[in-house]
């Protein structure tokens, strides 16, 4: 949706390495999700926030929600080889009647 | 944990043919979800219902139908395959609003 914006599209990073994945809203967030897709397969859920400045954590991944920005970034920290997938955001808006919507999608490799 | 599940995982399909693809969430949720998903275009609303019998339009319903005859059962239908219906089809369930819990998808190819 273009009313959720995921940067970048894709990310290579070496075993080990920090990296940061974003999405932006256009549309007021009511709570925000943050899903992963391993290919072909369906979708994880790993973490929702709901409430401006909230970060939450699992394993060595690090949701945080900007409400002032209406962002949320997810950080993973000393990526390994199992956190390659397909990161997706999703959120909660108001457009005409309450509906969630997806960004794009952000494809994460991690080279060995 | 909640189970979504779907008929098949791959399906190929000739042109005009008639697809039924089948998801069942066994959570007792209101609501239930079909997206399809495709490169660079992300999840894309296709249908979704909050109730047996009940069904909303998402933000591309052309070309596919529903059927929600029964709580943990959501029906997908293209009455008519055509090649640009090709792709990833994705079922989800949830309570009344919430997070959404997702099936392992069906790849369709139609040829």
């Amino acid at each position: 949706s273009q009313e959720l914006e995921q940067s970048p599209q894709s990310l290579i990073v070496q075993e080990g390495k920090n990296l940061t994945i974003n999405c932006t809203s256009s549309k007021t967030l009511y709570g925000l999700y943050w899903y992963k897709q391993k290919y072909g397969e369906g979708l994880i859920f790993l973490m929702m926030l709901q409430k401006g400045g909230e970060e939450k954590s699992h394993e060595k991944i690090t949701a945080k929600l900007d409400e002032k920005k209406q962002q949320s970034s997810l950080h993973i920290t000393a990526s390994q080889p199992s956190h390659a997938g397909i990161y997706l955001c999703g959120a909660d808006i108001i457009t005409g009647g309450f509906k969630t919507i997806f960004g794009a999608g952000t494809r994460l490799f991690v080279k060995a | 944990d909640v189970k979504v599940t779907q008929s098949s995982r791959y399906l190929v399909k000739r042109t005009g043919e008639k697809v039924f693809l089948e998801c069942v969430q066994d959570m007792d949720h209101e609501n239930m979800f079909w997206y399809r998903q495709d490169p660079g275009l992300g999840l894309r609303l296709i249908y979704f219902s909050y109730d047996v019998k009940m069904k909303e339009k998402g933000d591309i319903p052309e070309g596919y139908s529903v059927s929600r005859e029964k709580k943990e059962r959501f029906s997908l239908i293209l009455e008519s395959a055509s090649t640009n219906q090709t792709s990833m089809y994705l079922c989800a369930s949830s309570l009344l609003g919430g997070k959404q819990y997702f099936g392992p998808g069906t790849r369709l190819t139609v040829l």
